[in-house]
């Protein structure tokens, strides 16, 4: 079986520019989650979506940043108007059942350079 | 806002030698995950503990949750080169409602040949 699969693995945006970051998760699992990890920090809650809804997004931005899981095709996590501190790595992670079990499948990542 | 420490932030060891490293919290989790990260590479899951007291072995590798569920550490016997990496503790609340995962900074092991 095919891991969770995100793309572009690196990606160079200019300021102003907009950012799309692709996760498709592991077959069967319909919970998708985006971390953000900045350099030395921790992995950062940013958003929990299942199908067609988002359920969590507390650790989203207030602005530029949204998420989606359409009915068919990848999660796309967008940044609007980029701005140098958005330069961070962007995984993704999927699970079968809710987060409660906290056993999530990392993709590899989508790094962001804001130049 | 719940945290949690790891502890050391850095160690570098001689192949063979035995480490324990440590993920601690003022707050109660419903289970702790232990993850490994590569360099340019997504965290992997190691291991996932929801007792208070629980121990889980895999391998080289011993894991064990705190009695009060607010500590894990993670045990490494005979470190090997491959061993090198990122090590990630995680923690879900359940009970509180929360949806996410809650990640200390990490333990960068070096493994010396």
């Amino acid at each position: 079986n095919a891991g969770v699969m995100q793309n572009p693995r690196h990606l160079v945006r200019r300021r102003g520019q907009e950012a799309r970051l692709r996760c498709s998760p592991m077959k069967g699992h319909s919970h998708v989650y985006w971390y953000r990890q900045l350099p030395e920090e921790g992995l950062k809650f940013m958003v929990y979506l299942q199908k067609e809804n988002i359920i969590d997004e507390s650790g989203m931005p207030k602005e530029r940043f949204s998420a989606e899981f359409p009915k068919e095709g990848p999660s796309i996590l967008r940044i609007q108007q980029v701005v140098r501190g958005d330069s961070a790595a962007y995984f993704c992670a999927s699970s079968r059942q809710g987060p409660y079990t906290g056993e999530l499948f990392f993709g590899e990542g989508s790094r962001l350079t804001v130049l | 806002t719940q945290l949690l420490e790891q502890s050391p932030q850095f160690l570098s060891i001689q192949e063979g030698e035995n480490l324990t490293v440590y993920c601690n919290s003022s707050s109660v989790f419903s289970s702790l995950q232990w993850y490994r990260q590569e360099p340019g590479e997504g965290p992997v899951l190691l291991v996932t503990v929801v007792t208070g007291g629980e121990v889980k072995k895999l391998k080289r590798l011993t894991f064990q949750f705190g009695d009060a569920r607010k500590d894990s550490s993670l045990h490494i016997t005979a470190a090997q080169p491959g061993d090198t990496g990122l090590y990630l503790c995680a923690g879900g609340d359940s009970g509180a409602g929360s949806y996410q995962l809650t990640f200390g900074k990490g333990t960068k092991l070096s493994v010396i040949p």
